[in-house]
């Protein structure tokens, strides 16, 4: 099993600012199948990005993602108000599917 | 747009049995790959199964295998979740997921909002 490790588990920041958040695999990742996901209070989680790069439908382009590997970003070049929230990567290159633990990204 | 609507969460007690549903619109959903995810209270995420568009593939889990089977009924537009033998760690937020493909990409390009599991006696 991939284990994922996101760093850092709290980022506080203020809105403008550009935020890096990391995910780091046990093992490298097949083909660069990696996901991001913002998850707000109470609502379900979106996906931002997948294949490491490819930015989803409708997601704002502040939002970013690099890497190959084991070790991948999430880059939000000036955060807005909404991109407060939690963040979580997953790997879909080998089974189990997994998730990392999660940054929040607080004012 | 794609909607995903989970409903059947509830109380149950450990060892008993409960079906979730997740009714789907928006979509052509015998054409999608389905997946459910859960979410335990305060803690990250954890993908529990996975069935291709035409039921031919199924996955799960160590965690759920042989408790959990995931199903769907095209004609209904609705996937299902039958867990049994419930464990008080299965208590969580149990979400639906569209796949981006037929046959599985194994990543989540929608979700429900989820519903509610809590195992307790």
């Amino acid at each position: 099993e991939i284990v994922l490790t996101q760093s850092p588990g709290t980022l506080s920041l203020s809105p403008g600012e550009r935020a890096t958040l990391s995910c780091r695999a046990s093992q490298s990742v097949s083909s660069n199948y990696l996901a991001w996901y913002q998850q707000k209070p109470g609502q379900a989680p979106r996906l931002l990005i997948y294949g490491a790069s490819s930015r989803a439908t409708g997601i704002p382009e502040r939002f970013s993602g690099s890497g190959s590997g084991t070790d991948f970003t999430l880059t939000i070049s000036r955060l807005e108000p909404e991109d407060f929230a939690v963040y979580y990567c997953q790997q879909y290159g080998s089974s189990p599917l997994t998730f990392g633990g999660g940054t929040k990204v607080e004012i | 747009q794609v909607q995903l609507v989970e409903s059947g969460g509830g109380v149950v007690q450990p060892g008993r049995s409960l079906r979730l549903s997740c009714a789907a619109s928006g979509f052509t959903f015998s054409t999608y790959a389905m997946h459910w995810v859960r979410q335990a209270p305060g803690k990250g995420l954890e993908w529990v199964a996975f069935i291709s568009y035409d039921e031919t593939t199924k996955y799960y889990a160590d965690s759920v295998k042989g408790r959990f089977t995931i199903s769907r009924d095209n004609s209904k537009n609705t996937l299902y979740l039958q867990m049994n033998s419930q464990r008080a760690e299965d208590t969580a937020v149990y979400y639906c997921a569209r796949d981006p493909s037929q046959s599985g990409s194994y990543y989540f390009q929608y979700w429900g909002q989820g519903t509610l599991v809590t195992v307790s006696s």
